[in-house]
């Protein structure tokens, strides 16, 4: 079974610019959770999809958003980029269940000059 | 709030030197608790979930227990290739977000 993948891997980007970073989940996977990592702050969340709908929310300011398709793919955008935005950003996929175990892809390493 | 805190923050063990870490959390309604490795550049890679206290799971070198504040990952006579940063995540009842503690990084000398 194919894992969940992460387009593009590397990014830079300039303050002010948006980004659109794409996530395909694992198949028969229904829900798709999107993480920041920086080395100062670790691992945070983003959102979560699951069938098309946002079921949960982290605290990351509106710039930030995020959209699922009906094949379960999804992309999260940010706009009106700023420095601090550099991070890697981490897709992961489940079933969809609050115990189902979450499946990381590789990330997309966003650097913002 | 659901929080974590592991520790120690680094480990640096001579190879086959067994060790341990731990990661205490606070968390409404346990859904699980999760573990995961990670390389440095790469997503983190799943190891174990437990989901109830007295639960331990096995791999390899590796076994992860928990109690009701605590998880702790035992590594036995370790090799340089389990040299990575250590992950855990607890998830609370009715969310679909995991938690994460800012990791244990386990540098393994030969």
């Amino acid at each position: 079974k194919a894992g969940v993948t992460q387009t593009p891997r590397y990014l830079i980007k300039t303050r002010g610019q948006q980004v659109t970073l794409s996530c395909s989940p694992i198949s028969g996977h229904r829900s798709v959770s999107w993480y920041q990592q920086t080395p100062g702050q670790g691992l945070q969340f983003l959102f979560e999809y699951f069938s098309e709908t946002q079921r949960n929310k982290g605290n990351f300011p509106g710039r930030f958003s995020g959209r699922q398709f009906s094949n379960s793919r999804s992309e999260m955008n940010v706009s009106t980029l700023e420095l601090g935005d550099s991070a890697l950003y981490l897709c992961a996929s489940s079933a969809g269940t609050s115990k189902d175990t979450q499946y990381f892809g590789p990330g997309t390493r966003l650097t913002v000059l | 709030e659901d929080q974590v805190t592991q520790s120690p923050e680094a480990l640096r063990l001579q190879e086959g030197e067994s060790s341990s870490l731990n990661c205490s959390y606070t968390v409404s309604g346990l859904r699980g608790l999760f573990w995961y490795r990670q390389d440095p550049g790469k997503g983190p890679e799943f190891l174990f979930t437990l989901y109830s206290a007295g639960e331990e799971k096995e791999k390899e070198r590796l076994k992860a227990t928990l109690t009701k504040k605590e998880s702790f990952l035992h590594i036995t006579a370790p090799k340089p290739e389990d040299s990575a940063t250590y992950l855990c995540a607890p998830r609370g009842a009715g969310s679909y977000q995991l938690t994460f503690g800012k990791g244990t990084k386990l540098s393994v000398i030969p």
